[in-house]
């Protein structure tokens, strides 16, 4: 029984190039949910997802960041143009109905690191 | 917006001492409550979680925690830890019918055998 999968674990990208982030739900899920967690801080919600819609982006960046959940496949998370400030580790999470009512089970997260 | 506080950095202990973590939220209205722990190399698992009922929740590996709503607190207990227990603990907390988690900054413990 697979959990929520992410890949890559750790990735490493020089400033100015894109970096993507997968994350495959629990089986049986249809909401994703993306959140990033900064050195010292608490992980910080940045979309919802379900499939082909997107829910809510409002922890989203404004520029550079994009998320999607097409009808077949993973939940991509792209950075384009990636900077120091975006080394982080981003956590996806996902759950079989809204998350108000239920649990929300994550992944092991991608440490992504800008050089 | 939801913040959450968790009061330890870093908590060293001995095998079989007793641990407890704290945890406040800010928000005032109706409230979920979760306690998840990342072992080392590992994903958050959910330890336990409250939406509503028994204030007192237990959850897996021997954890239990406390909602005390007039002092908008969560905290988890342990009352004797093992060396596997040495991991991070995250505080999270949505309102009720809300899907945002907010969570505390996380509190890591290490337990020396």
């Amino acid at each position: 029984n697979a959990g929520v999968m992410q890949n890559p674990r750790h990735l490493v990208r020089r400033r100015g190039q894109e970096a993507r982030l997968r994350c495959s739900p629990m089986k049986g899920h249809s909401h994703v949910y993306w959140y990033r967690q900064l050195p010292e801080e608490g992980l910080k919600f940045m979309v919802y997802l379900q499939k082909e819609n997107i829910i809510d982006e409002s922890g989203m960046p404004k520029e550079r960041f994009s998320a999607e959940f097409p009808k077949e496949g993973p939940s991509i998370l792209r950075i384009q143009q990636v900077v120091r400030g975006d080394s982080a580790a981003y956590f996806c999470a996902s759950s079989p109905g809204l998350a108000g009512a239920y649990e929300q089970y994550f992944g092991p997260g991608t440490r992504l690191t800008v050089t | 917006a939801q913040s959450v506080s968790q009061h330890n950095h870093h908590v060293i202990l001995s095998e079989a001492a007793s641990l407890e973590l704290g945890c406040n939220y800010s928000y005032g209205g109706t409230v979920n409550l979760f306690w998840y722990v990342q072992y080392p190399g590992q994903h958050l698992q959910l330890l336990l979680k409250y939406f509503s009922g028994d204030p007192l929740v237990k959850g897996i590996k021997g954890f239990e925690a406390e909602f005390i709503k007039s002092k908008f607190s969560f905290n988890l207990r342990k009352p004797s830890v093992q060396w596997s227990d040495t991991a991070e603990y995250f505080c999270a907390v949505n309102e009720a019918n809300d899907y945002k988690l907010s969570f505390g900054a996380g509190t890591t413990v290490t337990v020396r055998a």
